[in-house]
C-alpha cells in the first residue's frame, strides 16, 4: 500500500518538450513538496503546498509549475525543457508540527521521478 | 553555505562494527531533525525523527541523538551488516520557514 506514490518513474524526453510529473499521498498529510536531486547527489526543495496553497517557491524557474488540485496530489508541469533540467525529482508529504492538525512534522518520499533531457 | 554538512562523505567499515555518523548545522531556529537512507537508484527512507522537544530516538541497532548547544547530531549503527551499505542523509526542518535541509550525504559501505 504506496504512501507517496510517484508517475512517471523514468522520463526521457527531447531538450523544448513540455512534460508533467504526477504525485499523490495516501497518508492524509496537509502538506506536499517537491525537491530535486542533482548528479552531485544534493537534494533541494523547489515547491511546499499546505492544503492546496503555495508555501514555498525556491527561486524555480517559471517554467516549472506545481499544481495542487487537492491535498492529496501534488503535480509538476515543466516548460521548454533544458539539458540542466535532467535530474530525480523527488515528491514528499509530511503532517506539520504546528498547526490546526498537528503530527510529527516527519517527511516521507516517493520513490522518485528520474527525468533525462536529451 | 551549506547550512547542513555530514562528515565523513563516505565511510567503509568490516560487517560487525559499530559506526557513528556525523550531521551539523550552522542555524540555531528550532527544528526537527530527520536521518534517511538512499539505496542506489532509489527514493529515501525515513529511519528516525527527533522532533524539537527530544534529545535522542532509537530504533533496532539505530539510535541518533541531537544536540542543539553545539548544532550536531549523530547517528550510530551498532553490529553493522552489509545491508546497511546506502547513503545516509540527514535533514533538519526549520519551523521559521517551513523547509526541509538536506546535508550532503555520507556513503556507507559495510564489508563483509
Amino acid at each position: 500500500d504506496t504512501a507517496v506514490s510517484q508517475t512517471p518513474k523514468y522520463l526521457v524526453t527531447q531538450m523544448g518538450n513540455d512534460k508533467s510529473i504526477k504525485c499523490e499521498q495516501n497518508l492524509g498529510h496537509d502538506t506536499m513538496y517537491w525537491y530535486k536531486q542533482d548528479s552531485k547527489k544534493f537534494l533541494k526543495i523547489m515547491f511546499s503546498y499546505n492544503n492546496k496553497e503555495l508555501i514555498i517557491n525556491e527561486t524555480v524557474p517559471n517554467r516549472f509549475s506545481p499544481k495542487s488540485p487537492d491535498k492529496a496530489h501534488l503535480n509538476l508541469h515543466i516548460n521548454s525543457l533544458e539539458l540542466g533540467d535532467s535530474a530525480v525529482y523527488f515528491c514528499a508529504s509530511s503532517h506539520p508540527q504546528t498547526g490546526e492538525t498537528r503530527g510529527t512534522g516527519e517527511l516521507f518520499f516517493g520513490e522518485g521521478s528520474r527525468l533525462t533531457v536529451l | 553555505k551549506q547550512e547542513v554538512t555530514q562528515i565523513p562523505a563516505a565511510l567503509s567499515v568490516p560487517e560487525g562494527e559499530n559506526l557513528v555518523l556525523n550531521c551539523s548545522f550552522t542555524d540555531s531556529a528550532i527544528y526537527n531533525l530527520q536521518w534517511f537512507r538512499q539505496d542506489p537508484g532509489k527514493g529515501l527512507t525515513s529511519l528516525l525523527l527527533i522532533q524539537s522537544s527530544q534529545r535522542e530516538q532509537t530504533s533496532g541497532r539505530l539510535n541518533a541523538s541531537l544536540d542543539k548547544s553545539s548544532g550536531r547530531s549523530t547517528l550510530y549503527i551498532a553490529a553493522s551488516q552489509p545491508g546497511d551499505s546506502a547513503t545516509y542523509l540527514c535533514a533538519r526542518f526549520n519551523f521559521g520557514n517551513e523547509k526541509l535541509t538536506f546535508g550532503t550525504g555520507t556513503r556507507l559501505t559495510i564489508i563483509p
